[in-house]
């Protein structure tokens, strides 16, 4: 059973950088598939943020791209999200969640609980 | 970057009773490459169609999707009061992935 796990500060002041961790169990993240990052502003949609491949290939959304790096420890079975620069607008509830398949294309089958990120002064 | 519209915003239907969601794509979604998601409240979504039609192990018989180009839709046959949800479609044939704004359906 592939288990996914989020970690990371659930209180950001406006300009600094959110890092968050996505533990991984059940699976080894270097065998293969995209692992991904998805945030969820409170009471809204689902935005796509970024993925990476086991090869440490990784594709980002463009209105994020300047601000996001997505990577991996293979070793620790787990990958991270930085989003630098953060505002208000970036408050929202951040998942981890594993491609589908070998393609940076694809939908995601599952996914962390989620952990809530605040930014505020 | 393909936007998704769902429609309607909120169902509000009675156990028993037919749901019909509805997600247009602005563009052609290739190779129907259109997936559904159920996120209940305080809940991660939960992935129910991926390939627009095919129903993921597990997922009760009652869920059926369809459509192709820029036309998908999600029924539900028989609501159940375990149905209340909001469920988001998502297209991944085309960079960046995206998704849909969402359709509440609520069981009266």
């Amino acid at each position: 059973q592939v288990q996914l796990q989020e970690s990371g500060p659930g209180l950001l002041k406006p300009s600094e950088t959110l890092s968050l961790t996505c533990v991984v169990s059940g699976y080894s993240i270097s065998s293969g598939y995209y692992w991904g990052w998805i945030r969820q502003p409170p009471g809204k949609g689902l935005e796509w943020i970024g993925s990476i491949y086991h090869t440490g290939s990784t594709s980002y959304s463009p209105s994020l791209k300047s601000r996001v790096t997505v990577s991996m420890e293979t070793s620790k079975n787990q990958f991270s999200l930085k989003l630098s620069s953060v505002s208000v607008a970036d408050t929202a509830m951040f998942y981890c969640a594993r491609g589908s398949s070998g393609y940076v294309e694809n939908h995601f089958d599952y996914w962390g609980q989620g952990i809530l990120v605040t930014v505020s002064s | 970057e393909i936007v998704l519209t769902q429609s309607p915003g909120t169902l509000s239907l009675s156990p028993g009773e037919r749901a019909t969601l509805s997600c247009r794509a602005s563009e052609t979604v290739s190779h129907r490459y259109l997936a559904w998601y159920q996120q209940k409240p305080g809940q991660a979504p939960r992935l129910l169609i991926s390939g627009a039609s095919g129903r993921v192990i597990g997922i009760p018989d009652r869920f059926t999707g369809s459509g192709s180009g820029t036309d998908f839709s999600l029924t539900i046959s028989r609501l159940e009061p375990e149905d209340s949800a909001v469920y988001y479609c998502q297209q991944y044939g085309t960079l960046p992935l995206t998704f849909g704004g969402g359709t509440k359906v609520e069981i009266k």
